[in-house]
């Protein structure tokens, strides 16, 4: 079964922190995605990659950075955490061709205290 | 730019009931358009897509018809079940930016017994 597996469905962390959230996909797909989701804000893009090593910004890339080493692996760092970072936070991947849509994990739960 | 409006919630119904979710949206181009659900605690799942006009897609019992003079592709269903309760998402796909998503807000639906 095909998926897009996110490497913690709960985080606790401090204020200040370094945090690395870890994205992995099995489908070869050359778009990947991070997404944060509120609650009456629905889905907010953070950042995306169309391939290895390349990185767009997205609608709130403001305190996040991403790394994308290999075409399976899209990391999400938060460079120092904050308590309004506090969020579920969301991967998908995508074929570049075609309307398939989106694949997406089952997110990470990340609070930061 | 591209946009989607999808009607607010929360939605509650009791079970067996119709179940309508309202979603309409702006684009340039020729959109592709889909639904998403998202279960408690769970990342998003595709589950249904149209990609021309007068398309129906369907799933689950779950269908939605791409209605290119009303802009429109609402999700309904004949009888809902306490499982259905989840946030459902409308999105559309024009192949920009290779064949990036742009989301509704979701719409929460909450079916009882």
């Amino acid at each position: 079964d095909v998926k897009v597996t996110q490497s913690s469905r709960y985080l606790v962390k401090r204020t200040g922190e370094k945090v690395f959230l870890e994205c992995v996909q099995d489908m070869d797909h050359e778009n990947m995605f991070w997404y944060r989701q509120d609650p009456g804000l629905g889905l907010r893009l953070i950042y995306f990659s169309y391939d290895v090593k390349m990185k767009e910004k997205g609608d709130i890339p403001e305190g996040y950075s991403v790394s994308r080493e290999k075409k399976e692996r899209f990391s999400l760092i938060l460079e120092s955490a904050s308590t309004n970072q506090t969020s579920m936070y969301l991967c998908a991947s995508s074929l570049p061709q075609g309307p398939y849509g989106y694949t997406f994990g089952s997110g990470t739960r990340l609070t930061v205290v | 730019g591209d946009s989607v409006t999808q009607m607010e919630g929360p939605v509650t119904l009791s079970e067996e009931a119709f179940l309508t979710i309202n979603c309409t949206y702006t684009a340039t181009g020729y959109p592709s358009l889909f639904w998403y659900v998202q279960y408690p605690g769970e990342g998003l799942q595709l589950l249904l897509k149209a990609t021309k006009a007068d398309d129906k897609g369907s799933n689950k019992g779950f269908e939605a018809t791409y209605r290119k003079e009303t802009t429109s592709f609402h999700l309904e269903k004949g009888s809902v079940q306490v499982s259905d309760s989840a946030v459902y998402f409308c999105a559309l796909s024009t192949g920009a930016g290779s064949y990036q998503l742009t989301f509704g807000k979701g719409t929460k639906l909450s079916v009882i017994p």
